[in-house]
């Protein structure tokens, strides 16, 4: 089955540790994002990539960092300089910038 | 700064009620809108892409249509499978191109 793994689906981090939460996709896509999600707000964009060994900021990338070494790999490090890191986040990823973006089932941060 | 509103913010029908969800949005110069389905805990699921004002699409009980400021997701003799959020997004012709997503709408269906 295509599609794209986020993992795990729930995590807990103690106040200033970091944690990478994992996002594999196996449909060969160019595009690769990470979105938060919280409650009563959209879906803000974190980071972007649309190649390999290239990535970009997006609305609200203070306290995140990523990497794409792999097309089908985009790991998404939460820092402890991120300030409210509790949240949903999203992986998704789309054959081009501008298609349609398909999403995985997501990974519920904890901070404890 | 590219807007996405959608309305109402809940909707609850009965079981075969027709219905409509709004989305209207600002942006300078419209590429795309998306439409997907959210399930509690997890990812949205893509159902349309529209392009142009004027354009129509269909899958099942729903049909997404869009003019120049706004689109409506018509949802024919819901049944309780088809509760869900439902998010809107939009995509700029040029320049910053992000997705821009709306708050969503909840629905449910009342068996």
């Amino acid at each position: 089955d295509g599609g794209i793994t986020q993992s795990p689906k729930y995590l807990f981090r103690k106040e200033g540790q970091n944690v990478t939460l994992s996002c594999e996709q196996n449909l060969n896509h160019d595009a690769m994002y990470w979105y938060r999600q919280d409650p009563g707000q959209g879906l803000r964009l974190i980071y972007y990539s649309q190649i390999v060994n290239d990535f970009q900021k997006g609305d609200i990338a203070e306290g995140y960092s990523v990497s794409r070494e792999k097309k089908e790999s985009f790991p998404l490090t939460v820092t402890s300089a991120q300030k409210n890191p509790t949240a949903f986040y999203l992986c998704a990823s789309s054959q081009n910038r501008g298609d349609e973006a398909f999403f995985g089932q997501g990974t519920r941060l904890t901070v404890v | 700064e590219d807007q996405v509103t959608q309305s109402p913010e809940a909707l609850r029908l009965q079981e075969g009620e027709s219905s409509s969800l709004n989305c209207s949005y600002t942006v300078s110069g419209l590429r795309g809108l998306f439409w997907y389905r959210q399930d509690p805990g997890k990812g949205p699921e893509f159902l349309f892409t529209l392009y142009s004002a004027g354009e129509e699409k269909e899958k099942e009980r729903l049909k997404a249509t869009l003019t120049k400021k706004e689109s409506f997701l018509h949802i024919t003799a819901p049944k309780p499978e088809d509760s869900a959020t439902y998010l809107c997004a939009v995509l700029r012709n040029f320049g910053n191109e992000k997705l821009t997503f709306g708050t969503g709408t909840r629905l449910t269906i009342i068996p």
